[in-house]
């Protein structure tokens, strides 16, 4: 079964650090590219970032870009977000998704349960 | 480039025939992806490639369109369909959302 697994969310102070995992089992990890979207309270599902198969590709959000790097270890199967500098509009449940097909095929599929990021004063 | 959704809400009544539009602000050809997402849970994948249905989705549900006009349908809503349906570009970064269309019931 196709199952990804996040972890890593906490409450963090405004400007703090965190690092969230995504465990990947099931599949073929390197064979897929990955990506983080999140959802804040109240909000619409945002588009975070993504990573191609080796890492040697990834895009950024405008509102994450220098704050926030996306990462993985295809030894570990898994994939990383380090987030730093965080700010009060970082709150959200994060999930990760791999990257089915290619070309206009692509899309997000499956989606891990989501891991929560609470940033506080 | 930027995806809109109108309407924000959608109410409705179990049995009726559901259209949720989305527009991209650039030419996406077919690269248009949809989501259901309920509360507390994952999003899930309906429609890929602007009309190709997922494996395991119902066949209420289909996918139209291509260039800068797309349309979700849902042909007769089942009280499981009560959600938000979000759509997504996916023909260069950023691989934006469109902001979703919450259907709820009438």
């Amino acid at each position: 079964e196709v199952q990804l697994v996040e972890s890593g969310g906490s409450v963090v102070r405004r400007g703090g650090s965190l690092r969230l995992s995504c465990a990947a089992s099931g599949f073929i990890f390197d064979d897929y590219g990955m990506s983080w979207v999140r959802l804040a309270p109240g909000k619409g599902l945002e588009w975070v970032s993504s990573i191609n198969w080796n890492g040697g590709s990834k895009g950024y959000a405008d509102s994450v870009k220098g704050r926030i790097t996306i990462s993985r270890d295809n030894a570990k199967n898994s994939l990383y977000l380090q987030m730093n500098s965080l700010r009060d509009e970082d709150t959200a449940v994060y999930y990760c998704a791999r990257v089915d097909g290619s070309g206009d095929l692509r899309r997000f599929d499956p989606w891990g349960q989501g891991t929560l990021v609470t940033v506080s004063s | 480039i930027q995806l809109t959704q109108s309407p924000s809400f959608l109410s409705a009544s179990v049995g009726d025939r559901v259209t949720i539009p989305c527009r991209a602000s650039q030419y996406i050809g077919s690269y248009l992806a949809w989501y259901q997402q309920k509360p507390g849970k994952a999003p899930k994948l309906l429609i890929y490639a602007a009309s190709t249905l997922q494996s395991g989705v119902p066949s209420r549900f289909s996918g139209s369109g291509s260039g800068t006009e797309f349309t979700l349908t849902i042909s007769s809503l089942q009280p499981e369909d009560f959600a938000t349906y979000y759509c997504q570009h996916l023909s260069s970064y950023p691989f934006a959302f469109g902001p979703g269309t919450k259907v709820d019931i009438k």
